[in-house]
């Protein structure tokens, strides 16, 4: 994969509210894409994919959104909690390697 | 456990010295992958192994990192007379062969080069 950012560093959200976080890809070929979640001194964490044939797909609590026409993705979190917090990245997955952006700190206000 | 395993979780070593990191994978994964990550920053991609043969170096990895795989199941990266731009931390992922298939995570090696 090429170059693949996210629009905004940080990011707030009330508990209870929903969050989206967006991130733009510059490869139109690509076709794999992964949202990971990185909580402070751990490793990625896998937590939804989507293939470029889908333009939605959800998992518990989350929902990723695909648009090939602009190359964007966004992650949507329903009911935000606390154990949310983390920085998330959206990934480019071609047949060799993953290539991450710069990630998307996600803070939950009490 | 069943995810993948990286030891030591944390590294402090003077500025010269060698270090050694090893991984353990998830055991069927095929693939493992070195990534190193900077805070603030995104995991940047360093190598990558297919069972035993590695298939890809980035060119980050200086004549100093070498990464080895030599049964196709643990990986060692070993970086030769440290600097302290070396600081950092140092995931392994694995994942398997097939196309469309993701990348599992270790927490990590924290290396602080003083």
């Amino acid at each position: 994969g090429e170059s693949v950012g996210l629009h905004l560093p940080t990011l707030s959200v009330q508990e209870g509210d929903n969050s989206i976080i967006n991130c733009a890809y510059s490869n139109s070929a690509s076709d794999y894409f992964i949202w990971y979640k990185q909580e402070s001194g751990k490793g990625p964490q896998f937590i939804i994919d989507i293939r470029s044939n889908m333009d939605k797909r959800q998992g518990q609590r989350v929902t990723v959104l695909l648009n090939k026409t602009v190359k964007h993705l966004s992650l949507q979190i329903a009911a935000t909690q606390p154990g949310d917090s983390a920085v998330y990245f959206c990934a480019d997955l071609g047949y060799q390697k993953v290539t991450f952006g710069t990630g998307t700190k996600l803070q939950v206000i009490p | 456990d069943t995810g993948v395993s990286q030891n030591p979780r944390h590294k402090i070593t003077k500025r010269g010295q060698n270090v050694t990191f090893r991984c353990d994978p998830i055991s069927e994964h095929n693939r493992l992958y070195w990534y190193r990550q900077t805070l603030g920053q995104g995991p940047e991609f360093l190598t990558y192994f297919q069972n035993e043969a590695q298939l890809e170096k980035s060119r980050l990895l200086s004549d100093r990192f070498s990464a080895e795989r030599p049964k196709g199941s643990f990986s060692t990266l070993e970086i030769q007379r440290t600097e302290q731009g070396d600081s950092a931390m140092y995931l392994c992922a694995s994942s398997l062969v097939h196309y469309n298939s993701p990348l599992h995570f270790g927490n990590g090696t924290r290396l602080t080069v003083t």
